[in-house]
């Protein structure tokens, strides 16, 4: 059974630092992993999808990278901002369409 | 595109009490899918379905029910509403036949049961 872990749980971090976000998965057979931001009391938007045969992938700030044979995902923000203070959920698809999550990231941008 | 859209955005039940979530996407996709999210737990999957007439079962399947007529709509009944399913609830749809195959969420529907 796959199981996705997000480490840490909180992060606090000054506005403007660079910062990186942990996904592991237990089982390296996934077909992409993808990276969702999660707003309080709202729903789940996509910020990346890496397919199993990529390393990696940009949009803006964000880079997420993709190390299958380790079981690892690594979400980058540069240059933080308060409006980035979110929780960031990664979630594996590892056969058909379904999804695994990890219970996520909370993540303050101090200004 | 009104993307997926998900009704009641709240809703307070009694234990016993039965209703209908409703889901419905407009991007023709073919998999649809039922999540509730707790605290510490992440989302877990109620059920899905792969097309109109298919469904399945998820990681949390008892207490909930569902069925496809349509590629658009994917409600999710409860037929008999206890405390433990207290939940916000999520539809998510995704095109399958799409290498991509990237994932889309509704805005939530925030169960309460008494």
């Amino acid at each position: 059974k796959q199981e996705v872990t997000q480490i840490p749980a909180a992060l606090s971090v000054p506005e403007g630092e660079n910062l990186v976000l942990n996904c592991s998965f237990t089982d390296s057979a996934i077909y992409n992993l993808q990276w969702f931001r999660q707003d309080p009391g709202k729903g789940l938007t996509s910020l990346l999808l890496i397919q199993s045969s990529q390393r990696e992938q940009t949009s803006g700030r964000l880079n997420a990278s993709l190390d299958k044979s380790s079981g690892r995902s690594t979400l980058y923000i540069a240059a933080s901002q308060p409006g980035d203070s979110a929780t960031y959920l990664c979630a594996v698809k590892s056969s058909g369409d379904k999804l695994t999550f990890g219970t996520g990231t909370r993540l303050a941008v101090r200004p | 595109n009104a993307g997926v859209t998900q009704t009641p955005k709240f809703q307070v039940l009694k234990t016993g009490q039965s209703m209908t979530l409703q889901c419905a996407q407009d991007m023709n996709h073919e998999y649809m899918s039922w999540y509730r999210q707790d605290p510490g737990m992440g989302l877990r999957l109620i059920h899905y379905s792969v097309g109109a007439g298919i469904t399945d079962q998820g990681e949390v399947p008892n207490g909930y029910n569902v069925s496809r007529s349509t590629t658009e709509d994917f409600p999710l009944r409860l037929l008999s509403a206890a405390p433990s399913q207290t939940s916000v609830y999520f539809c998510a749809s995704s095109n399958s036949r799409s290498s991509y195959n990237e994932q889309f969420f509704g805005p939530g529907t925030r169960l309460t049961v008494l």
